[in-house]
């Protein structure tokens, strides 16, 4: 069974930094593009970065370059989303999702919620 | 960026009735689209691939149609467990996403 499981949410301050993990399991990990997904309280879905096995497959939306880095571990089967500068309008609960490139996203896991607020 | 344009962005139907939800991309996207439900508090759940495909386990009153710019989703019958938030999402490109329409009870 495929598993995704998110942690490392939690309230920090504008400007302030954060670590979110995703901890996989059931399938070969290294195989698979990883994805982070978010999802602003009452707000529609955006995806926010993506990753592929290799420095040259790591792709993020527009308004986190910079900011946040992608990155995976796979001899221990986990995806990291590196946050930075974070802004008020980065709260967002924040999923880990698997999917290829040209593929939906089949399997996500439960979230993590991200607040920034002073 | 390929945006995607949901219609309508809320309604309200009962029980037994067919509705449709439309999305529309801002560019040619083929059949790179998806659809997925999602419940408070959940994460989104797949129900329709490659624009007409249904995913395993998804009941047959979903189904999905339409190629290049116009898609839609239609649910025959509706059953109390389908009110919940539906999105589109492309995969031509980087994947976007429709900004939802939330079905409700009559």
């Amino acid at each position: 069974e495929v598993q995704l499981v998110e942690s490392g949410g939690g309230l920090v301050k504008p400007g302030g930094s954060l670590r979110l993990s995703c901890a996989a399991s059931g399938f070969p990990f290294s195989s698979f593009t990883l994805n982070w997904v978010r999802q602003a309280p009452g707000k529609g879905l955006e995806w926010v970065s993506s990753i592929r096995d290799g420095p040259s497959g790591v792709h993020y939306t527009d308004s986190v370059k910079g900011r946040f880095t992608i990155s995976r571990d796979n001899a221990k089967n986990s995806l990291f989303l590196q946050m930075n500068s974070l802004r008020v309008e980065d709260t967002a609960v924040y999923y880990c999702a698997r999917g290829e490139a040209g593929r939906p996203f089949v399997y996500w896991g439960q979230g993590t919620l991200v607040t920034v607020s002073s | 960026a390929i945006q995607l344009a949901q219609s309508p962005s809320s309604l309200s139907a009962s029980v037994g009735d067919r509705v449709t939800v439309t999305c529309r991309a801002s560019q040619g996207i083929a059949s790179a689209l998806a659809w997925y439900q999602q419940k408070p508090g959940k994460a989104p759940r797949l129900l329709i691939y490659d624009a007409s495909s249904l995913e395993s386990g998804v009941p047959s009153r979903f189904t999905g149609s339409g190629s290049g710019t116009d898609f839609t989703l239609t649910i025959s019958n509706l059953q109390p467990e389908d009110f919940a938030t539906y999105y589109c999402q492309q995969f031509q490109s980087f994947p976007s996403f429709g900004q939802g329409t939330k079905l409700e009870i009559k």
